[in-house]
């Protein structure tokens, strides 16, 4: 089966301390993995994105993330948050079945709380 | 600016009313997607463009849905007689290229409420 699973619904961080946003798959073929973040009203914008190559993969905002295939994971991470990283994490799939469209799989979303 | 843009941003129908949503995607982009996000929920896929065709159109959730990209460029969701279930975010994301290997860039949604 194809999914994405975030295990967790909210993070708590201190203003300075790393972050970890964890992510798990489960997909048929290569993975291709997304990271999106959701501000209050407002569309995904993307962060970053693994295709191949290095298994840490740098994105915008100072994030990134590391691609951990033997773990089926993909967890994104910022060495100093925030308040203004407070929203909504989603990771994503692209969907392996679905031959030339590429339509993506979405965790539930997990939300990132940083505070001064 | 050069985003995607959805329109309306928010509607309030009665149920059985009919519906159309409007996405302008980034001009160029080959594919264009519509997705249906619950509250509280992550979005879920409901159909794909390539262009003008529609190659994918897997997760509309019933017949009521209906989707179309004429010219290639500007997309219309429409559902029909509409039910409270169907209220959520509908986001329209496009992509530069075809297969799903490059980001997809979202528009900010239309929140559709069904009374």
């Amino acid at each position: 089966a194809q999914s994405v699973a975030q295990p967790e619904d909210q993070v708590n961080v201190a203003e300075g301390n790393p972050l970890t946003v964890k992510c798990t798959y489960s997909v048929s073929g290569n993975p291709y993995l997304f990271w999106y973040v959701q501000y209050p009203n407002r569309g995904l914008q993307f962060l970053l994105k693994y295709i191949t190559g290095d298994n840490l993969v740098k994105g915008s905002y100072g994030f990134e993330a590391e691609f951990n295939k033997s773990q089926t994971s993909f967890h994104l991470k910022k060495p100093s948050a925030l308040v203004s990283d407070s929203a909504l994490y989603f990771c994503a799939v692209r969907d392996g079945r679905s031959g030339n469209t590429g339509k993506l799989i979405f965790g539930q979303g997990t939300t990132l709380q940083v505070k001064p | 600016g050069a985003g995607v843009s959805q329109s309306p941003r928010y509607k309030v129908a009665k149920r059985g009313q009919d519906v159309a949503l409007r996405c302008d995607p980034i001009s160029g982009h080959v594919s264009l997607f519509w997705y249906q996000q619950a509250l509280g929920q992550g979005p879920e896929f409901l159909t794909y463009f390539q262009n003008e065709a529609q190659l994918d159109k897997s997760g509309l959730p019933s017949d009521r849905f209906f989707a179309e990209r004429p010219e290639g460029s500007v997309s219309t969701l429409k559902i029909q007689r509409t039910q409270q279930e169907d209220s959520a975010v509908y986001l329209c994301a496009s992509s530069a290229t075809a297969g799903g290997y490059n980001e997809q860039f979202f528009g900010p949604g239309t929140r559709l409420t069904v009374l």
